[in-house]
């Protein structure tokens, strides 16, 4: 596609859900990557996939995190028993060659009620 | 110490004001510096990208790194209210055969009024 696509956009959950966010990359960049962004925070890495490569799970602050990238595509990031310590945007990004940086989509915004 | 430090702001000019916005950062690996622009409510998009110590210049916007005082800069010129956003720096290293995740700075807010 012509960006990095995000959805959804928008997530209001209950404590204790599990939740699925999903990135569709730019067709051919390799490399995707997710980011956490709180108030006042910045951007905190999470995980990083290359190509056929093992992930780099290294960002994930527990283990009620994972993601998986099937087919080298789309990726999926899973919460599971959310807490209200996750309410973030999640950022997705994609690249072909890093140096060059990242495009990033839009985000999902989600809040844990 | 945070790896990359960055003044939140707000900082509030007029318009046609040159604005100069700035990162400290402690890792000497860093090589490759990079300046996003992040709209409210929208992703970050990439606005300048320079390698190593130098300037680099792209129309109102001038990106500087000084490797040696672990500083970099992001320069406006003839600032608009379209430029009021939040600026974030980001940087990464070569590791082995590869390149390191980006580090972001926390952002700074610009604010250009008419």
């Amino acid at each position: 596609g012509a960006g990095v696509s995000q959805s959804p956009s928008n997530k209001v959950t209950e404590k204790g859900k599990d939740v699925e966010l999903r990135c569709d990359p730019i067709s051919g960049h390799t490399a995707l990557y997710w980011y956490r962004q709180s108030l006042g925070q910045g951007l905190e890495f999470l995980i990083y996939f290359q190509g056929n490569s093992a992930p780099d799970k290294s960002g994930l602050p527990s283990d009620r995190f994972s993601a998986e990238r099937t087919g080298g595509s789309v990726s999926t990031l899973t919460i599971q028993r959310t807490q209200q310590e996750d309410s973030a945007v999640y950022l997705c990004a994609s690249s072909l060659d890093p140096r060059n940086g990242y495009t990033f989509g839009s985000g999902t915004r989600l809040t844990v009620v | 110490q945070k790896e990359v430090e960055q003044d939140p702001g707000p900082l509030s000019v007029p318009e046609g004001a040159i604005v100069s916005l700035n990162c400290t950062y402690s890792n000497s690996a860093f090589q490759y510096f990079m300046w996003y622009r992040q709209y409210s409510r929208k992703g970050p998009e990439l606005l300048m990208y320079t390698y190593s110590s130098g300037n680099k210049e792209d129309g109102r916007f001038t990106a500087q790194v000084d490797k040696s005082s672990k500083y970099i800069s992001l320069f406006i010129r003839d600032s608009q209210p379209s430029d009021s956003a939040t600026y974030l720096c980001a940087m990464s290293a070569k590791i082995n055969s590869g390149y390191s995740t980006l580090t972001f700075g926390k952002g700074t807010m610009l604010l250009v009024s008419p």
